[in-house]
């Protein structure tokens, strides 16, 4: 199966530590979302990359937050300085923005990042 | 106004029978609607996407679409236990690649 992998798939750590995430999408892929979900929400956008290019950041995305995706493969999402409020579940997802698509979006199991 | 609205629930129906999930949108310049469902714990499963007015059916699932109401919704038909779940709408706009969720609705089918 080549679906969207991500790593870890949880992570504990205490209040003002850095952490990072990765994730691989479905190769064939070039489009590369990171999303954040909460209990009882629905997933909140954060960013996403058209292969190496960061094309959208949400305006609610901390200057904490960076997402890196160098050679428009694999991304990392970093977290400096985590607070408690950043306890959710990452999720990235994958799509192609070739013809035909609706940019129909593929998501990975997802990190459960915990901050104590 | 949130920009996609569903009822959290939870709907609860027997099983065989028709659910059916609703959700509207505020952007009028979305562009395509998209139905997730998650299990507890998962990550969100994508089950039906649809662009154009009407309805568009995959086996027991047919999505609807009203652009004018600007209102999407997901019927189930002979609903399982195994559908229990949460289930996402999202949308996208145009002239975006982000999704925009709703808050998901639980589905809750009875033996």
């Amino acid at each position: 199966d080549t679906g969207v992998s991500q790593d870890p798939r949880h992570k504990i750590t205490k209040r003002g530590q850095n952490v990072t995430f990765r994730c691989d999408p479905i190769s064939e892929h070039n489009r590369l979302y990171w999303y954040r979900q909460t209990l009882g929400q629905g997933p909140e956008f954060l960013t996403y990359f058209q292969n190496e290019a960061q094309l959208e950041k949400s305006r609610l995305l901390s200057d904490r937050f960076s997402a890196e995706r160098p050679k428009g493969s694999f991304s990392t999402l970093e977290i400096q300085r985590t607070e408690q409020g950043d306890s959710a579940m990452y999720l990235c997802a994958s799509s192609s923005s070739g013809k035909p698509s609706y940019n129909e979006q593929f998501f990975g199991p997802g990190t459960r990042l915990t901050v104590l | 106004q949130k920009e996609v609205e569903q009822n959290s629930g939870p709907l609860s129906v027997p099983e065989g029978a028709i659910a059916s999930l609703n959700c509207t949108y505020s952007d009028r310049g979305s562009q395509s609607f998209f139905w997730y469902r998650q299990y507890s714990g998962k990550s969100p499963e994508l089950i039906m996407f649809i662009y154009s007015n009407g309805d568009k059916e995959d086996g027991r699932f047919t999505a609807q679409l009203n652009k004018a109401s600007q209102y999407v919704s997901l019927l189930i038909r002979d609903s399982q236990p195994s559908d229990s779940a949460t289930y996402l709408c999202a949308v996208r706009s145009s002239n975006t690649g982000k999704l925009i969720f709703g808050q998901g609705t639980t589905l809750q089918v009875k033996p």
